[in-house]
């Protein structure tokens, strides 16, 4: 059981959009930085947003990620079937001394 | 363009070491950041072993504290991860990453299976 909590699984039509959460507490969302990874089967994770909002060179700015409390949330408009894969939420929590990662979170184009 | 690459044996027997080596390229590990250890178990999610700085500070997953070691050779400019007593759970595939200061990975090696069977 992942201490960032993620739901298992969204979907969505091509060019609709996707919300994906990730809840946390104080000693890690709420006082720390989040970060968002693609993972596609058979490839390396691939970070999509950092610092909570920070979208790396070469990132669609359909991609989004936003903190509010100890919860963070990634939302992807204009869905397309290459999108379709696993989302994973990353934090630092300060009183384990240790990284983070949610459980995953499974992207299907319906 | 830096560039992370895992070597080590794909297979390893129950309740031996497990050694895996990350060598960099295209950038120097002594400039900073922290360079860390991800693994992910068939069919799960990503799990933290830990990460080194350049400085040899390491943090560890508490898990997997009594059994990890992350050490740094610099005159190599790579990276090294140690986990003893392997059992069947920790089958996995391990990746190496930079983590940037806000505990991100931005640059990934593409990963390396170790099987744990007799």
């Amino acid at each position: 059981q992942s201490v960032l909590t993620q739901p298992p699984s969204v979907s969505a039509a091509p060019g609709q959009r996707v919300t994906i959460s990730c809840s946390g507490s104080t000693s890690n969302i709420g006082n720390n930085y989040v970060s968002w990874y693609q993972h596609l089967p058979g490839t390396a994770p691939k970070l999509i947003i950092s610092d909570n909002n920070r979208r790396p060179s070469g990132i669609p700015d359909r991609f989004s990620g936003s903190k509010s409390g100890t919860s963070a949330t990634l939302d992807i408009t204009g869905l397309q079937t290459g999108d379709e894969g696993d989302y994973y939420c990353g934090s630092w929590d300060t009183n384990l001394s240790s990284a983070l990662f949610g459980g995953g979170t499974k992207v299907t184009v319906l | 363009q830096m560039q992370l690459q895992e070597s080590g044996p794909g297979l390893v027997k129950p309740s031996e070491t497990l050694s895996l080596t990350c060598a960099v390229s295209g950038y120097s590990i002594t400039i900073g950041y922290y360079w860390g250890w991800i693994r992910q178990p068939p069919g799960k999610g990503l799990e933290w072993v830990g990460s080194v700085y350049h400085s040899g500070t390491t943090y560890y997953n508490p898990s997997l504290m009594s059994r990890v070691s992350i050490s740094i050779n610099t005159s190599k400019n790579q990276f090294s991860l140690r986990l003893n007593s392997m059992t069947a759970a920790d089958t996995a595939v391990y990746f190496c990453a930079r983590q940037g200061d806000g505990s991100y990975y931005d640059y990934w090696g593409q990963g390396t299976l170790v099987t744990v069977s007799s």
